[in-house]
């Protein structure tokens, strides 16, 4: 059964330092998204992409935030500028149809700045 | 705002007894319902969802959840629990015609004592 894949599994990085977090979602879907868990909150939204380009975003997903889909298949979260608070569990999420269907996830990674 | 509230935080049973995981969520419109599992050391996995239709819905693993509209709720239930049950729940909403963003609860821990 097809996957959603993240890379790296852990990532450990300096506070103002940028990072690039990789994600390829299923093949033929249409939906892209990626949430964040902070340890021992909750699942939060960050941000959905549909047909290049975002479609909504968090109240998180600021300027040191930015998404991009460059080859068809990957999709990557960049932050710019890390901050010791970024520090979390980053999941991508992919749906093939309507945006309200079901979202299959990836099996995230575990950012720390130090 | 769409909020999700799961009313436990960390539940304990032993093996053969019955569980039940309570899901509130705040929003007037359409919603679409969905129970999420997330094992030690593995991602978010979809038990089970509710569009439209019966509100009492059969997932995987033997799950079942009921939404009752008056209420504003989807509580998870199984009849009997086994060791391998022991995970993360999370109840999640998203509203039709919006972009697909999951609003999450807290999340329950279930640790099932074999």
């Amino acid at each position: 059964e097809p996957e959603v894949t993240q890379t790296p599994s852990h990532q450990v990085t300096q506070m103002g330092q940028e990072v690039i977090l990789r994600c390829v979602p299923i093949s033929n879907h249409l939906y892209f998204y990626w949430y964040r868990q902070i340890l021992g909150q909750k699942v939060e939204f960050l941000v959905s992409f549909y047909n290049n380009e975002i479609s909504e975003k968090s109240e998180i997903f600021d300027d040191q935030f930015s998404v991009e889909r460059p080859d068809g298949s990957n999709f990557t979260l960049k932050i710019r500028s890390t901050k010791l608070e970024d520090s979390a569990m980053y999941f991508c999420a992919s749906n093939p149809t309507t945006s309200t269907d079901t979202q299959y996830f990836g099996p995230g990674t575990r950012l720390t700045v130090l | 705002a769409q909020s999700v509230s799961q009313h436990n935080h960390h539940v304990i049973l032993s093996e053969a007894a019955s569980l039940e995981l309570g899901c509130n969520y705040s929003y007037g419109g359409t919603v679409n319902l969905f129970w999420y599992v997330q094992y030690p050391g593995q991602h978010l996995q979809l038990l089970l969802k509710y569009f439209s239709g019966d509100p009492l819905v059969k997932g995987i693993k033997g799950f079942e959840a009921e939404f009752i509209k008056s209420k504003f709720s989807f509580n998870l239930r199984k009849p009997s629990v086994q060791w391998s049950d022991t995970a993360e729940y999370f109840c999640a909403v998203t509203s039709s015609g919006n972009t697909g963003k999951l609003i999450f609860g807290q999340g329950t821990t279930l640790q099932v004592k074999p």
